[in-house]
């Protein structure tokens, strides 16, 4: 399974935008890049997913660099509820199952 | 509508005895999942059904855990002669559809004493 990395724990100031780093060196060309999030005593939630290009909606932007080896979650305005484990998976085929990694615990601070 | 539903919440037993956790997924989701996820790790990957059967059984790890989705709907994990060691919250998620977003349930913190 493809690996990522990520720093174990960031933090940012409320109203802040927040870039969440991910490295993927070994991504394959199939590989699609999803972003999760886990909430305290919650299980995961979606928040964004690419492959190539970048991607926005209305919880987050995603920025995927030009040779697809790092990519990085950007949340615009965090807020309080932000505070959360965010997880950057790779999932190249249909059907496979999601490699967790231990993530990047967000705080964010008032 | 309704999300992905996991009974019990909670369940205490103690070691040895057998416990079953259920998952209900999204109406007419075809793939469900199950993870399990110790204190401050990411959710390790147990099984995934597409419909009734078991595609993916590579991260059960020994023959006391088993699970079934007989229905195509409703899945179970059962876990015999449990042990301390056992002792996570138990995740599961279904996806319906081409597209890949997974949708997890709140879990089942299994604690074995």
């Amino acid at each position: 399974d493809a690996k990522t990395t990520q720093p174990n724990s960031m933090e940012s100031n409320e109203e802040e935008p927040v870039h969440l780093p991910c490295n993927h060196s070994t991504i394959s060309g199939t590989d699609y890049i999803h972003w999760y999030r886990q909430l305290p005593s919650q299980g995961p939630e979606y928040v964004i997913h690419g492959l190539t290009s970048n991607v926005n909606n209305r919880m987050a932007s995603l920025a995927i660099a030009e040779d697809r080896k790092s990519s990085t979650l950007i949340l615009h305005r965090a807020t309080l509820r932000d505070a959360a484990v965010y997880y950057c998976i790779l999932f190249g085929n249909y059907g496979q199952n999601f490699v967790f990694g231990p993530g990047t615990r967000l705080s964010v601070l008032p | 509508g309704a999300g992905v539903s996991q009974t019990p919440s909670n369940k205490v037993t103690e070691k040895g005895k057998y416990v079953e956790l259920r998952c209900d997924p999204i109406s007419g989701h075809t793939a469900l999942y199950w993870y399990r996820q110790s204190l401050g790790q990411g959710p390790e990957f147990l099984i995934y059904f597409q419909g009734t059967g078991a595609a993916d059984d590579s991260g059960l790890p020994n023959d006391r855990f088993f699970a079934v989705r007989p229905e195509g709907s409703v899945s179970t994990l059962k876990i015999q002669r449990t042990e301390r060691g056992d002792s996570a919250v138990y995740l599961c998620a279904s996806r319906g559809g081409s597209y890949n977003e997974q949708f997890f349930g709140p879990g089942t913190r299994l604690t074995v004493l």
